[in-house]
């Protein structure tokens, strides 16, 4: 059984970059299966998609993010990474990391980490 | 402002039989397939339907899911006391060729 844990620092100042870590537990991340997505939540409100990565190093990334935001993949460590750049208080959210499944007519996220507050304030 | 709407909150009472609606466009829903879900309060999203009305493994029968031209449901019947959630409809959009999801309908159980 598949289990992801996302890791990396709750707070993070202004401008600054956000780095976060998903851990991929029971299973190989290089995995032909599954595309390994990032997803964001704000305090009381709605999901929004960050972006998502194959193995291989293939990304898509939401357009409203996409200037920012950079996910890469290390196999040796079986974990992947989102970094997002100059930050600001709008970027405070829960981040979650979550598995991609791609289908013909579309993907869907399963399992999903249990989620990370990332706090932006100086 | 999310790309699928959804009405911001629903409700019912225990046994009885509620539906949620995801309103879409012919970038997401009219072309792509639908997927749906639970949030219960204070945890991580889980899968409750995929590819418009497929349940995965673990998942209660009382909860289906339905797709029609660029709109879509999710039914649940005989509701019960921890179906109280958060509730959010996601698709593919060509348009944006990323995943979108609705503002998610907040469910409560009287």
């Amino acid at each position: 059984q598949l289990q992801l844990q996302e890791s990396g620092p709750g707070l993070v100042k202004p401008s600054e970059t956000l780095s976060l870590t998903c851990t991929v537990f029971g299973g190989s991340i290089s995995s032909t299966s599954y595309y390994w997505g990032w997803i964001r939540q704000p305090p009381g409100k709605g999901l929004e998609w960050i972006g998502s990565i194959y193995y291989t190093g293939t990304t898509y990334y939401n357009p409203s993010l996409k200037s920012r935001v950079t996910i890469s993949v290390d196999t040796s460590e079986n974990h992947f990474s989102l970094k997002l750049s100059s930050v600001t208080a709008a970027d405070t959210a829960v981040y979650y990391c979550a598995i991609d499944h791609r289908a013909t007519y579309g993907s869907w996220f399963d399992p999903w980490g249990q989620g990370t507050l990332v706090t932006v304030s100086s | 402002q999310s790309v699928l709407t959804q009405p911001p909150s629903a409700s019912g009472t225990p046994g009885q039989w509620v539906t949620i609606s995801c309103s879409g466009s012919s970038s997401n829903i009219g072309s792509k397939n639908v997927n749906w879900y639970q949030q219960l309060p204070g945890t991580a999203p889980k899968l409750l339907i995929y590819s418009n009305n497929q349940r995965p493994s673990g998942v209660p029968d009382r909860f289906s899911g339905s797709k029609s031209g660029t709109s879509a449901s999710l039914a649940i019947s005989g509701l019960q006391s921890e179906d109280e959630a958060d509730y959010y409809c996601a698709a593919w959009d060509d348009s944006l060729n990323g995943g979108v999801f609705g503002g998610g309908t907040k469910l409560t159980v009287l």
